[in-house]
């Protein structure tokens, strides 16, 4: 089983439609990210959180919004989507170091949305 | 200003050659990290390396070798005798202390195409 497991893995939707993505993650990694793939634009940052009770908005948050569950669980939403949100999505994780320090990201398998 | 510049967009090479994908980073922190991470067609991205600002030993793993230079702010990846499995987009990415907390840049990636 994937370490860090994203639902759905494809998703049609409609513009005006709320859309929830799941993330969990069994590497007991307490930083979380959400990021989107666009063709050319590289991997964009949309939020991240340290940890349960910290919530932060990466460079692209405009049109989303988080939940952070549990330490194991980061959902990104959108609450009325539209088609320029048509993307692949990855959720990330990574543990800690010394300080404010991180090592490396590790990704789930992505989610693509269609927005409509 | 935190910024990754991979300015190859694409690389095509025929299986054997040996490829050197460029990155180009900024930033004014002394204390960061980079990465090479591999997207194979399958979409999932795969981690490769990470080093930190006070390491510039080149690595070299398998037919994979890694230069760092601080001197020109970049962090360059060659594949040596490439195979069509090499075949993928590579992303270089930063992290560092950009307002007050540890994020990772990305850039837009570099995609490698190996003949047969």
């Amino acid at each position: 089983d994937a370490d860090v497991t994203q639902t759905p893995r494809n998703r049609i939707t409609k513009t005006g439609k709320r859309i929830m993505l799941e993330c969990s993650q069994t590497k007991g990694h307490d930083r979380m990210y959400w990021y989107r793939q666009d063709p050319g634009l590289g991997l964009r940052l949309i939020y991240y959180s340290f940890d349960v009770k910290d919530i932060n908005k990466g460079e692209i948050s405009d049109g989303y919004s988080v939940s952070r569950q549990a330490q194991a669980k980061f959902s990104l939403s959108l609450e009325s989507a539209i088609p320029n949100q048509t993307a692949l999505y990855f959720c990330a994780t990574s543990r800690g170091l010394a300080g404010t320090l991180t090592g490396e990201l590790f990704f789930g398998e992505g989610s693509r949305l269609t927005v409509l | 200003a935190q910024k990754v510049t991979q300015a190859q967009t694409e690389i095509s090479v025929v299986e054997k050659e040996d490829v050197t994908l460029d990155c180009v980073y900024e930033t004014r922190d002394t204390t960061y990290y980079l990465f090479w991470y591999k997207q194979p067609p399958s979409g999932e991205l795969v981690f490769l390396i990470r080093r930190n600002s006070f390491d510039e030993q080149n690595e070299i793993s398998g037919r994979y070798s890694w230069n760092f230079q601080k001197s020109t702010s970049s962090f360059n990846f060659t594949i040596t005798a490439s195979q069509v499995v090499d075949s993928a987009v590579y992303f270089c990415a930063l992290s560092d202390r950009t307002s007050g907390t540890y994020k990772y840049i990305f850039g837009t990636g570099t995609r490698l195409k190996v003949l047969a």
